[in-house]
Formats: structure tokens, C-alpha cells, sequence
């Protein structure tokens, strides 16, 4: 069964300051793929990335990086000089290929980033 | 660009009543999926539609029941409301099915039981 932790609930650090969120994985498949989500106060679920199982490349997009590694089934996300409208709860989530009729979403339990001023 | 539109946007019923949640995917959307977003907790899947067919079936109550229309629109109808059914109801879309498919997801109906 496939299964997502974020063993983070909250981290709060001071603005400017980088940080980085956990996430680990679980899955059977050879071939899944993996999203980040973030949702804000206003609580709208906003799509961050998408990362399929055969590429490993990193990617930057602005103040945002993630980190994938299949040896240790972690998709970790880096965001840099953090700004205080990064203060959100960030999901990871992971959904499998193996039947292509399931297209749910697995979540992680989110964590909760509180940037500080 | 055009996003997921969720209405309404909050809804407070009591008890035993029935609700209806609606659900306008992005233009060109075929795929439909809601989630349950218990308080403090992470989505939970309950049901997806690809092209007016059932897709895909979570751990949707048997109270609720859902379908997709011609026009792509979806409904979420939920009856004899239970206290626990309080949450944050996510609609997300996509275009075409598939576990690759990034689902963009609306604001979100907040749903209060009194």
C-alpha cells in the first residue's frame, strides 16, 4: 500500500532563513509519481511539482528546489531565503501506476511552515 | 487562467439534512476528483470521474453520492448529515486521467455540522 510521511508537523524559522521539508515515501510500484502541494491560510490547495519515479533529476524553480532520491524514497523540498508568504502547510503526495484506473492522491499529514518576520 | 470553481463556498446545516456540493472543472478538464479535509488533517480521497463514468471510489460514505454531468460539472450530494461530515470538500480536475496527471484543485467548500 502506498503511503507518504512528513514527519515534520511545524517548523517555524526567521525570514530570509532557508529551509527544507521532509517527505518520505512508500510504494510497491516501480512506476508513481510525486507532487507537492501548498496550501495557504486562505486554504486553497495550490499545485507546486510533479516528479515521475524515472527521473531523478533535482529541480530549481526560483526560491523553490526538490530533492529526489529513489535510494532512500525521499522527495525533499528546499525553499530559500524563505519569505513570509511561504507561511503555509505544504503536502506531499504520491499516487501509483499500477492501475491506471486509480488516480487518487495519497497525502502525507502536511507540514505547517511559519516563516517569522 | 481559469481555475476549479467550488460553490458554495461555505455551508452550515444541521444535522440529518442533506447538502449539495457543486463543482466547475478548468475549461477542458475531463477528470474530476473530490476530497474530505478533516480539521488539522490531510485530504482524503472520496471519489473521481473521468468523462461522466465513476473512475475511482475512496472512503466515501455510502450517504454521499456523486456524478459528473455532460457539461463536465460535478456534484457531491451528501444526506441524514452527521456531525463528523464538518471538513474542508476539495474538488480538483485534470485533463485526461491517469496517475501522472497533476489535479488542480479548487478553493474548497468548508461544510459545518450544527
Amino acid at each position: 500500500a502506498q503511503k507518504v510521511t512528513q514527519a515534520q508537523t511545524e517548523i517555524s524559522v526567521v525570514e530570509k532563513e532557508d529551509v527544507t521539508l521532509d517527505c518520505v515515501y512508500e510504494t510497491r510500484d516501480t512506476t508513481y509519481y510525486l507532487f507537492w502541494y501548498k496550501q495557504p491560510p486562505s486554504g486553497e490547495l495550490v499545485f507546486l511539482i510533479r516528479r515521475n519515479s524515472f527521473d531523478e533529476q533535482n529541480e530549481i524553480s526560483g526560491r523553490y528546489s526538490w530533492n529526489f532520491q529513489k535510494s532512500t524514497s525521499s522527495f525533499n523540498f528546499t525553499i530559500t531565503a524563505s519569505q513570509v508568504v511561504d507561511s503555509a502547510v505544504y503536502f506531499c503526495a504520491l499516487s501509483e501506476a499500477s492501475n491506471f484506473g486509480n488516480e487518487k492522491l495519497t497525502f502525507g499529514t502536511g507540514t505547517r511552515l511559519t516563516i517569522i518576520p | 487562467a481559469a481555475g476549479v470553481i467550488q460553490s458554495p463556498r461555505h455551508l452550515i446545516k444541521e444535522k440529518r439534512e442533506t447538502a449539495t456540493l457543486k463543482c466547475y472543472p478548468i475549461p477542458r478538464h475531463d477528470t474530476v476528483y473530490w476530497y474530505q479535509q478533516g480539521p488539522g488533517q490531510d485530504p482524503q480521497f472520496l471519489i473521481s470521474f473521468y468523462e461522466k463514468m465513476q473512475s475511482d471510489k475512496g472512503s466515501i460514505p455510502d450517504r454521499f453520492s456523486a456524478q459528473q454531468f455532460s457539461d463536465y460539472h460535478s456534484e457531491l450530494n451528501m444526506s441524514s448529515l452527521e456531525l463528523g461530515d464538518s471538513a474542508l470538500y476539495f474538488c480538483a480536475s485534470s485533463r485526461g486521467r491517469g496517475p501522472h496527471q497533476p489535479q488542480h484543485f479548487g478553493d474548497g467548500t468548508r461544510l459545518s455540522i450544527l
